[in-house]
C-alpha cells in the first residue's frame, strides 16, 4: 500500500483562482516532506522542503503547510496562471532512511484554463 | 550548465532487445539514482548508487542493470529480462544518500522508452 496519498487526482481551474492539493502520509518516523512541480515529459523540480518542526514554507505562489500531528500536508496555489498546469508531487521520508527510501505520491495533475 | 542531462529522450526497443539509457551529471554529486514512472503512479526507484563502483537495487530493479564507473555517468540497460518496460524513465542525483538539511534531489528531463 502507498504510504502517500494525493488528492484530488487531477483538477481544472481557472486562471487567476487559487487551489489547495493534499497529502496524506503513514511514513514514520517522519523526517521530512518535499513538494515538486512536474511539466509534461519534463523531470520535477523542487518547490518546498519542510522538516517536522516547520508548519507552513512559501516559494512564490506556491505555500505548503504541514501537520505532523495528523500527517496532512497540503500545497496551496495563489493566482494560478498558465504555467502552473502540471502535475504536483508530495515525497516523503522516514528518519534515518537514505535517498533511496523516498516515498512517492501518485501526483495531482493540475489544468489552468483562460 | 550546470545539471543532469539524459539520453535519448525518446527510445523505441524491439521485443528480446537490450536498450542503455545514458545519465550524466556535472553537480559533483556523489549519489545517482534511476526511476521510473508509470501514469497514475508515484515514482519507484530502480537502482540508486552512493557512491562510484558501487550501487544498490531499489524496489523494482529486476530486468534492468547499472554500472557506475565515474561519479558522473549513472547508465541504466534495459534488458529482454524486463517485460514491461514501456515508460518514462528518470535519473537523479545528490549531494549525499542521506537526508541533510536544505540537501535536495536533482532529477534530469527523462526518457521515454516503448518497446515496438
Amino acid at each position: 500500500k502507498n504510504q502517500v496519498e494525493q488528492s484530488p487526482q487531477s483538477l481544472i481551474i481557472l486562471e487567476g483562482k487559487n487551489c489547495t492539493l493534499q497529502c496524506n502520509y503513514t511514513v514514520s518516523p517522519f523526517s521530512n516532506l518535499r513538494w515538486y512541480k512536474q511539466d509534461t515529459g519534463r523531470g520535477p523540480v523542487s518547490l518546498t522542503i519542510m522538516t517536522f518542526s516547520e508548519n507552513t514554507k512559501s516559494n512564490g505562489r506556491y505555500t505548503a503547510t504541514l501537520d505532523a500531528d495528523t500527517k496532512q500536508s497540503s500545497l496551496h496555489i495563489t493566482a494560478s496562471q498558465l504555467s502552473d498546469s502540471a502535475s504536483y508531487i508530495c515525497v516523503v521520508s522516514a528518519r534515518g532512511d537514505s535517498w533511496g527510501k523516498l516515498q512517492f505520491g501518485a501526483g495531482t495533475q493540475v489544468v489552468v484554463t483562460p | 550548465d550546470g545539471g543532469i542531462t539524459q539520453s535519448p529522450k525518446y527510445l523505441f526497443r524491439k521485443e528480446g532487445q537490450n536498450v542503455t539509457l545514458s545519465c550524466e551529471q556535472n553537480l559533483n554529486h556523489d549519489a545517482m539514482y534511476w526511476y521510473r514512472q508509470d501514469p497514475g503512479q508515484g515514482l519507484r526507484l530502480i537502482y540508486y548508487s552512493q557512491i562510484v563502483n558501487d550501487f544498490q537495487k531499489g524496489d523494482i530493479a529486476e530486468g534492468y542493470s547499472v554500472s557506475r564507473e565515474k561519479k558522473e555517468s549513472f547508465p541504466l540497460t534495459v534488458t529482454s529480462a524486463q517485460k514491461n518496460p514501456t515508460a518514462f524513465y528518470l535519473c537523479a542525483s545528490s549531494t549525499t544518500g542521506t537526508f541533510v538539511s536544505g540537501n535536495t534531489i536533482y532529477f534530469g528531463e527523462g526518457s521515454w522508452l516503448t518497446v515496438v
